[in-house]
């Protein structure tokens, strides 16, 4: 089946230690994003990419990092410069233009 | 910046009733889209909406774009405990700007009571 597959469910990590959030789809989607949600709220947007090899920056950039070599993955480094990392992170991936977002199940991320 | 607000922000409701909820943007919107999200878990696509006026039905849920293009509605139709969640509404604000920057509401909390 196709979708979108985030790893690990839940990651633990002390302060001051950079971590990588997983994110691969076979959905064949070229655009791809990364949100972050705290309890209660919406969705935020960290980073996003329409096509391999770019990607531009959300509303809540800084202290984050990605990449996309591959069409298929989209992987978020959470730096040690993020100041509250602790939250429910989500990927997501759309063709191109309006199209809706399909997520994946996401990413529990504790920081203490 | 852009926002959307949901409208009610939570609600209780007897099981068989039928649910309305409604979103509403500073700006038009080209596209609605409708999100029900289970705890822990990600958000799922209930309906697309893509034009004016538009009335589109998945099962018991029937959701509308407002005429206006500022706004949108969900509605559910007997409600059972499985209804349960966050709604959201979110959209890409835009005349075709090209931008993927999907703006979601806060989301509308549903509990339904058996």
């Amino acid at each position: 089946d196709g979708g979108i597959t985030q790893s690990p469910k839940y990651l633990f990590r002390k302060e001051g230690q950079n971590v990588t959030l997983s994110c691969e789809q076979n959905l064949n989607h070229d655009a791809m994003y990364w949100y972050r949600q705290d309890p209660g709220q919406g969705l935020r947007l960290i980073y996003y990419s329409q096509i391999v090899n770019d990607f531009q920056k959300g509303d809540i950039a800084e202290g984050y990092s990605v990449s996309r070599e591959k069409k298929e993955s989209f992987p978020l480094t959470v730096t040690s410069a993020q100041k509250n990392p602790t939250a429910f992170y989500l990927c997501a991936s759309s063709h191109v233009g309006n199209s809706p977002l399909h997520f994946g199940n996401g990413t529990r991320l504790t920081v203490t | 910046g852009q926002q959307l607000n949901q409208s009610p922000q939570s609600m209780f409701i007897q099981e068989g009733e039928d649910v309305s909820m409604n979103c509403t943007s500073s700006s038009i919107f080209n596209t609605w889209l409708w999100y029900k999200q289970d705890p822990g878990e990600g958000p799922v696509l209930l309906i697309a909406l893509y034009k004016a006026g538009e009335l589109t039905s998945n099962g018991r849920l029937t959701a509308q774009f407002g005429i206006t293009r500022k706004d949108s509605f969900l509605n559910i139709s007997a409600s059972i405990p499985s209804d349960v969640g966050i709604y959201f509404c979110a959209g890409p604000p835009g005349r075709g700007s090209g931008t993927y920057k999907y703006i979601f509401g806060t989301g509308t909390r549903l509990k339904v009571l058996a």
